[in-house]
């Protein structure tokens, strides 16, 4: 893996619906993984900042986890409701230079 | 409140034109960064300032410039040079190695 690569690119789900996110990395030069929620009209605002192999994080109905030797990120969204309806960005972060983003997942709840 | 504060919302420019993008952060974060995002991409690294008077080259740095004379201001111009600069422009700021991300609302440019 050269970038930060998400799948899927867009979600549809019904409200109720129990849906998850892939962010997968490169494992090398690891310092941390970010995931953040952006809504329409909005500035992206972060979930989670996650920095060790095994770190697993919760925020009410959302929660992810992280596989740093093998390059990869989950988030799960547990009984989606409209308000998830969003794009999640995943970006892996290489000291203070910079984030390196994914292309997101855009999420559709349906009421 | 503290917050990262980008104007215009929209901006208009015609070819051949520079025009500045502003950015300004009261955080008192040491990191800002400038991303741009096209329809279906992700964000881009354009430029990223670490401290005030230093700033480093992103992926897509080409046709744009920036400054970074003080800690809560980095303003990015984007050049004539700048071949295809209708875009969304996103500045972030953050403070350590391992802490979130701020981001501004971001700038629409539209070259007409």
């Amino acid at each position: 893996i050269l970038n930060v690569e998400q799948s899927p690119q867009s979600l549809h789900v019904q409200e109720g619906d129990s849906t998850n996110f892939t962010c997968s990395f490169p494992s090398s030069n690891f310092y941390a993984l970010h995931w953040y929620r952006w809504e329409t009209a909005k500035s992206p605002e972060a979930l989670f900042v996650m920095t060790l192999n095994g770190d697993e994080k919760k925020k009410g109905r959302i929660s992810a986890t992280l596989n740093t030797k093998e390059g990869y990120s989950y988030l799960y969204i547990k009984g989606s409701q409209p308000e998830d309806s969003a794009t999640y960005l995943c970006a892996r972060g290489t000291g203070r230079r910079a984030l390196t983003f994914g292309s997101g997942t855009r999420l559709q709840v349906q009421p | 409140d503290g917050g990262i504060t980008q104007s215009p919302k929209y901006l208009f420019r015609k070819e051949g034109q520079n025009v500045t993008l502003s950015c300004e952060q009261n955080l008192n974060h040491d990191a800002m960064y400038w991303y741009r995002q096209d329809p279906g991409q992700g964000l881009r690294l354009i430029y990223y300032s670490q401290i005030v008077n230093d700033f480093q080259k992103g992926d897509i740095a080409e046709g744009y410039s920036v400054s970074r004379e003080k800690k809560e201001s980095f303003p990015l111009t984007v050049t004539s040079a700048q071949k295809n600069p209708t875009a969304f422009y996103l500045c972030a700021s953050r403070t350590g190695d391992i802490t979130e991300a701020f981001f501004g609302q971001g700038t629409r440019l539209t070259v007409v």
